[in-house]
């Protein structure tokens, strides 16, 4: 695998249930991001980590809940979710530097999990 | 606060008409600008980046020209093919770890 893997590709679930998605990536960065992208609305950055530590949270709802257990990998834990919240959920990485330096901009992203909660 | 705006689309074109999709930015300080493409059932690809002013980035015979002046990074290409229809994102680097997307654009093009 190269790149940026997403799984799964498609998720339908109820508002009461719990789900995870995952993402992971083969490119050897040190960030991990999840956007969330609903249509005619811009793309909305949800969450960054860096080395394995959230360095933002952009206002996300507690009902998402990020993990990075390690540089190559990153879920987004979902419960009681609402019908809004259904959109296509992209991943990205990207190299960045320590303390704010060096950072790429170039992000890498993967397919995306098109999720519909119902 | 930084923001990007793009032409809304659809654009709809035919094969080998020139395309021209308008971004312009607000931003503090000197961002670097991108485009990005993505195409149906995909992720975001990098298209094409500059990182300062009158800098001409280039890919796949789409350009864009970082223009500090007039605060644009417009996306052109002199001859569209159906395997451009995609949609296409400006953005600029919003701080150390973020990138500022426009809205998008989706590029039809017909044969």
């Amino acid at each position: 695998e190269t790149g940026v893997t997403q799984t799964p590709r498609h998720l339908v679930m109820g508002m009461t249930n719990k789900k995870s998605l995952k993402c992971e990536q083969h490119l050897g960065h040190n960030a991990m991001y999840w956007y969330k992208q609903s249509a005619k609305k811009p793309l909305e950055l949800m969450f960054v980590y860096s080395l394995e530590e959230r360095v933002e949270n952009n206002s996300v709802p507690s009902r998402f809940s990020p993990e990075c257990p390690n540089s190559s990998h990153l879920f987004l834990h979902l419960h009681t979710l609402q019908p809004e919240d259904s959109a296509l959920y992209l991943c990205a990485s990207s190299q960045g530097g320590t303390g704010g330096l060096g950072w790429s901009y170039e992000q890498y992203f993967g397919p995306g999990t098109r999720l519909t909660v119902t | 606060g930084n923001s990007v705006t793009q032409m809304e689309g659809p654009v709809t074109l035919s094969e080998e008409a020139f395309l021209t999709i308008n971004c312009t930015y607000t931003a503090t300080g000197y961002p670097s600008l991108f485009w990005y493409v993505q195409y149906p059932g995909e992720g975001l690809q990098l298209l094409l980046k500059a990182t300062k002013a009158d800098d001409k980035g280039s890919n796949k015979g789409f350009e864009a020209t970082y223009r500090k002046e007039t605060t644009s990074f417009h996306l052109e290409k002199g001859s569209v093919q159906v395997s451009d229809s995609a949609v296409y994102f400006c953005a600029l680097s919003g701080g150390y770890n973020k990138l500022i997307f426009g809205a998008g654009t989706r590029l039809a093009v017909h044969p």
